[in-house]
């Protein structure tokens, strides 16, 4: 079946620190893959995505590679800031079947200045 | 542009009272979903509707029933509820026919059960 992995949290940095958020998944054929973040109080917002082979998503300074061989689609940022503060979801979409999202547990991460 | 707009923000129930959550889309999405969170942040599929006139379960639909009024509106109703039901509830839709796509969602309903 399909499942999303995500490295356990809670994630703890300073600002301007370097983040990785690993993912991993198990999918037949070729899913979309998404990153969602939700902040306190809110809904979930989509972050970035890919839908195929080494598709590189990127917004506001996150980017994630869909990396095929490795089935993975890590989430990185180079400098966090404290708004960055949130628990961010990976999550795939299959292209078959039902083609309902398949979340990941979610990772909170808190940046401290 | 609203998106997926939720009604009520907040609940608060006694065990046993019933009520609904409502839940309405302006992009003319096909499907719509419901989810509830719980503390340990994931989420876990109530019931969907891939279109409308269709609804199914999911992961966890004991308790709950559904409604898919229309092409807008998906409610999520609580029978008499439960203390085990206290939860964030988020409504979301997508486009079936575009699979490359993602989901948007509602800014939830924060549901306590005395």
């Amino acid at each position: 079946g399909n499942s999303v992995t995500q490295m356990e949290g809670p994630v703890t940095l300073s600002e301007e620190a370097f983040l990785t958020i690993n993912c991993t998944y198990t999918a037949t054929g070729y899913p979309s893959l998404f990153w969602y973040v939700q902040y306190p109080g809110e809904g979930l917002q989509l972050l970035l995505k890919a839908t195929k082979a080494d598709d590189k998503g990127s917004n506001k300074g996150f980017e994630a590679t869909y990396r095929k061989e490795t089935t993975s689609f890590h989430l990185e940022k180079g400098s966090v800031q404290v708004s960055d503060s949130a628990v961010y979801f990976c999550a795939l979409r299959p292209i078959q079947g039902a083609q309902k999202l398949v979340f990941g547990q979610g990772t909170r991460l808190t940046i401290n200045p | 542009n609203a998106g997926v707009t939720q009604t009520p923000k907040f609940q608060v129930l006694k065990t046993g009272q019933s009520m609904t959550l409502q839940c309405a889309q302006d992009m003319n999405h096909n499907s719509m979903y419901w989810y509830r969170q719980d503390p340990g942040m994931g989420l876990r599929l109530i019931y969907y509707s891939a279109s409308e006139g269709t609804t199914d379960k999911g992961e966890v639909p004991n308790g709950y029933n559904v409604s898919r009024l229309n092409k807008r509106e998906f409610s999520l109703r609580l029978e008499s509820a439960a203390p085990s039901q206290t939860s964030v509830y988020f409504c979301a839709s997508s486009q079936m026919t575009d699979p490359l796509g993602g989901y948007t969602f509602g800014s939830g309903t924060r549901l306590t059960v005395v």
